[in-house]
C-alpha cells in the first residue's frame, strides 16, 4: 500500500517563474492538504482540498493555487515565484474531514528559488 | 489566532535518559493534538494523536499527554536511543486548519 507520494523531490526555479508540485494521496484517502515549511520552522498550512474543491485556506496570497482531480490527486501551483518561496512543500492526505482522522504526510518537494 | 510554542528548541541527552518535550498552544478550542517526528530533509511521521476528549496516548516508549484547559501537551520518551534523534513537532487542529509548532531538535548521544 503506497503512502503519500510527491513529485518532484527537488526543484530549482528562478524568480518570476511558475511551478507545479504534485501529490498522490495514500490509497483510499480523499482529502489533501498542502503545507509550506521554511528552513528551521514548522509547517504552515496553505490549503485543503476535498471533493475537488478548496475547503480551507491559510494565510497565503493568491499566487498559491491548487487543484484536486477526480482520482483525489492534487497539484499546488505557485506563480511569480519569490526568493521567500524557497521551502519544503509537504502534502498530507486523510480520509474525509473528520478531526479524528490522522493526516499522513509525504516526503515533500524541496523548492529552491534563485 | 492560534500560536503553538515548543520548548526547548533543542535538546541533547545521553543515551538511556528519559526526557520530556513540551508544547503549548494559545487557543484551547482544539479538536486534537498530534505529535510528529521529522528527520532532516524528510517529511513528517505521525507518532501520536490525542483527541480533545482524551488525556493521553501511549505507543511503545512514547507517551503524550494533553491538558486542553491549560493549553499544554507533553511528549515523554523513555530510555532514549540514538535512533530517536530527530526534530519533534506538535500540531493542533481546529476544523480543517492545523497549526504546527517550530519543533524541538533532539540529539541522543551514544
Amino acid at each position: 500500500d503506497a503512502g503519500v507520494t510527491q513529485s518532484p523531490t527537488h526543484l530549482i526555479k528562478t524568480r518570476g517563474q511558475q511551478v507545479t508540485l504534485r501529490c498522490s494521496p495514500k490509497s483510499g484517502h480523499d482529502t489533501v492538504s498542502w503545507y509550506q515549511q521554511a528552513l528551521g520552522q514548522g509547517p504552515q498550512f496553505i490549503f485543503q482540498y476535498y471533493e475537488e474543491e478548496e475547503r480551507q485556506r491559510g494565510n497565503f496570497p493568491d499566487r498559491f493555487s491548487g487543484h484536486q482531480f477526480p482520482n483525489y490527486s492534487s497539484e499546488l501551483n505557485v506563480n511569480a515565484l519569490l526568493l521567500g518561496d524557497s521551502a519544503l512543500y509537504l502534502c498530507a492526505s486523510s480520509l474525509g474531514q473528520l478531526a479524528k482522522n490522522i493526516q499522513y504526510f509525504g516526503a515533500g518537494t524541496r523548492l529552491s528559488v534563485l | 489566532k492560534q500560536e503553538v510554542t515548543q520548548i526547548p528548541a533543542a535538546l541533547s541527552v545521553p543515551e538511556g535518559e528519559n526526557l520530556v518535550l513540551n508544547c503549548s498552544f494559545t487557543d484551547s478550542a482544539i479538536y486534537n493534538l498530534q505529535w510528529f517526528r521529522q528527520d532532516p530533509g524528510k517529511g513528517l511521521t505521525s507518532l501520536l494523536l490525542i483527541q480533545s476528549s482524551q488525556r493521553e496516548q501511549t505507543s511503545g516508549r512514547l507517551n503524550a499527554s494533553l491538558d486542553k484547559s491549560s493549553g499544554r501537551s507533553t511528549l515523554y520518551i523513555a530510555a532514549s536511543q540514538p535512533g530517536d534523534s530527530a526534530t519533534y513537532l506538535c500540531a493542533v487542529r481546529r476544523g480543517q486548519k492545523v497549526t504546527f509548532g517550530t519543533g524541538t531538535k533532539l540529539q541522543v548521544i551514544p
